[in-house]
């Protein structure tokens, strides 16, 4: 059972790219989160998804994009990053929204 | 106003001091609350929940003040691997349920 899983743990992209970021779940859970976290800033929703199928914005959801086309999967995408990009990010999941949440391990991404 | 507010510290105390701390939130309609633990930026874990009633787990208390709206996390006989960043989480519902995270409060524990 491992939970959740992020990929990749570090990336670092040039202004202009594009990336996925991939958060995978095998404990059958219906909701997922995506949250970035800055210095002194805590950690801020980006998207979620309540199910299958289901994605909804969050705090700061501009310059991303989601998608939860398997129940266990949950995908970040940044079509064109930006330096303000630059942070770490969190998956969780929690079974039906109420419960504890479990978190990957994050994704430091930097962009230049 | 933030929807959920912590002092961001940090905290420095010595090795077996108890300290505390603080976290208000802004939605009447928030339902559940839970303390995570954070080292050096990695993943969050959880600390504990917290009920209505208050609950501890060893050197741990948390509580509730619904009336306030605020929790509270109590920490006895501070050890030096309790030095991390304390941040509190509320979960309301208007439908869906999002977990609103506190910007976290710094622990340091001296020898």
């Amino acid at each position: 059972n491992a939970g959740v899983t992020q990929t990749p743990k570090f990336r670092v992209l040039k202004t202009g790219q594009s990336m996925t970021l991939l958060c995978a779940q095998d404990m059958n859970h219906e909701y997922m989160y995506w949250y970035r976290q800055d210095p002194g800033m805590g950690l801020r929703l980006i998207h979620y998804s309540v199910g299958e199928g289901t994605t909804a914005k969050g705090e700061v959801p501009d310059g991303y994009n989601v998608s939860r086309l398997k129940k266990q999967n949950f995908l970040l995408g940044l079509e064109s990053a930006a330096p303000s990009q630059t942070s770490v990010y969190f998956c969780a999941s929690t079974l039906q929204g109420r419960e504890k949440l479990f978190f990957g391990s994050g994704t430091q991404l930097s962009v230049l | 106003r933030k929807e959920v507010e912590q002092d961001p510290g940090p905290f420095n105390v010595p090795e077996g001091a108890t300290v505390a701390f603080n976290c208000t939130y802004s939605n009447s309609a928030s339902q559940s609350f839970f303390w995570y633990r954070q080292d050096c930026r990695k993943e969050p874990k959880l600390l504990m929940s917290v009920y209505s009633s208050g609950n501890e787990d060893g050197r741990f208390t948390a509580q509730l003040n619904r009336a306030s709206q605020y929790i509270s996390l109590l920490i006895r006989d501070s050890k030096l691997s309790d030095s991390a960043t304390y941040l509190c989480v509320v979960l309301a519902s208007g439908g869906s349920y999002i977990p609103t995270f506190g910007r976290g409060t710094s622990l340091i524990v001296h020898p």
